[in-house]
């Protein structure tokens, strides 16, 4: 089983914040965000460690609820570069991160 | 040059084909791992290596082979593969296990 990422796409205009949870059956001791551009690798965003931490730079953070077993991306003020899919992934089963199936996030001015 | 390589870009093969995949990282990182992305299924893990040594398979088919001969270089051997086997394949490597990892730019395999 892979994390549940919702929602699966969401239409922003620039400036608009979003959302994007990130939760799991399994225990999370780690999550991993990750951006991808269509047609580019994916480029990591940030790791989130302890249940509680809260992360973030400039208009993007993200906080893990260990209990809860989610993890929480928030985007603010969202810019036009903030365009593209968004990943969590989670070293579940062992070794090596398992991702959620992604979430496409449309940014239009 | 820096980051992490991938060659080649693109790869078209025949069913009957061997071919390799190559991987190769300066940044210093010990681990490495090979994922599948299609459209399909998203992301999915295949290996992993830590300091050369295969610490992950993830029930991936024999016509899949990996080989990391040091720290900076990772292989993925091709044999007879399916027409569903067509994906971007993504190398990444990281500083140490389940740290932040940095992705290759992938190798879009088409099998005919």
């Amino acid at each position: 089983q892979q994390p549940v990422q919702s929602p699966q796409a969401v239409i922003l205009r620039e400036g608009e914040d979003a959302v994007i949870n990130c939760s799991s059956s399994k225990a999370l001791y780690s999550v991993h965000w990750y951006r991808q551009k269509h047609g580019e690798a994916p480029v990591f965003l940030m790791i989130l460690l302890k249940g509680g931490e809260q992360k973030g730079h400039e208009k993007i953070s993200a906080s893990f609820n260990e209990k809860k077993q989610q993890s929480s991306l928030y985007l603010t003020a969202s810019q036009l570069s903030y365009s593209g899919t968004y990943f969590c992934g989670s070293p579940l089963y062992a070794d090596g991160l398992t991702f959620g199936k992604g979430t496409h996030l449309i940014i239009q001015p | 040059e820096t980051g992490v390589t991938q060659t080649p870009r693109h790869l078209v093969m025949g069913m009957t084909n061997k071919k390799s995949l190559k991987c190769e990282q300066h940044l210093g990182h010990n681990a490495m791992y090979w994922y599948k992305q299609s459209a399909k299924k998203p992301l999915e893990l295949m290996f992993v290596y830590s300091l050369e040594e295969r610490v992950e398979n993830n029930s991936v088919p024999s016509r899949f082979s990996p080989e990391c001969p040091n720290s900076s270089h990772l292989f993925l051997h091709l044999h007879t593969l399916q027409p569903e086997d067509s994906a971007l394949y993504l190398c990444a490597s990281s500083q140490e296990l389940n740290y932040g990892y940095t992705f290759g730019s992938g190798t879009r395999l088409t099998v005919v």
